[in-house]
């Protein structure tokens, strides 16, 4: 597609629920990048992925958290058991990879995530 | 850990005025820095990446500088209008991106 595509744009759960966010990234993109989001801060790094593998998942919060990426294209975010803290805008970025992980990236409109 | 900081936190210019934006970050050895900017409630848009091999880079009448060796990133918008308005953040790449927290501009028509 022409640019990364989240879906769903805003999703409402319950506490306690399970909840999949989805990611299309660039056509092309190698690399892969979620972040999360709060009110009136920066995009906090979750994971990255290369490829079909997570290179670095640092920054997933809990074991709550995992994300996906099967044939090294779309990516699901999971996140189990939500609580009222996992509430927040959650963005994917894709970027060219070139040897290093040096390319721009490009974020989608994020998903915002509500739990009741 | 890779700190980024951004200062001031809010902005608020008349239409007209030369807008500077600053950034700090605290690990030098860093690939490249990405400037962005947010709409309320949109995605990031990207506007400039300086690699660390380059001072500087100009798009229309954005300018973005990079010092790495002080860990510093200035953003000049020239001429500011009531478009600009938006939050700007400014990310460095030591593989991934680490976010300062943004400089929310508004431009008074």
């Amino acid at each position: 597609g022409a640019g990364v595509s989240q879906t769903p744009s805003n999703k409402v759960t319950e506490k306690g629920k399970y909840v999949e966010l989805r990611c299309d990234p660039i056509s092309g993109h190698t690399a892969l990048y979620w972040y999360r989001q709060s009110l009136g801060q920066g995009p906090e790094f979750l994971i990255y992925f290369q490829g079909t593998g997570a290179a670095d998942d640092s920054g997933l919060p809990n074991d709550r958290f995992f994300a996906v990426r099967p044939e090294g294209s779309v990516s699901t975010l999971k996140i189990q058991r939500t609580e009222r803290g996992d509430s927040a805008v959650y963005l994917c970025a894709s970027s060219f990879f070139s040897g290093a992980p040096t390319g721009e990236l490009f974020f989608g409109e994020g998903s915002r995530l509500t739990v009741l | 850990k890779q700190e980024v900081t951004q200062i001031p936190a809010a902005l608020s210019v008349p239409e007209g005025e030369n807008l500077v934006l600053n950034c700090s970050f605290t690990d030098s050895a860093i690939y490249n820095l990405q400037w962005f900017r947010q709409d309320p409630g949109k995605g990031l848009t990207s506007l400039l990446l300086i690699q660390s091999s380059q001072r500087e880079q100009t798009s229309g009448r954005l300018n973005a500088s990079l010092d790495k060796s002080s860990g510093r990133s200035t953003l000049y918008i020239a001429a500011s209008q009531p478009g600009d308005s938006a939050t700007y953040l400014c990310a460095v790449h030591d593989y991934k991106l680490s976010f300062g927290a943004g400089t929310t501009v508004t431009v008074r028509a």
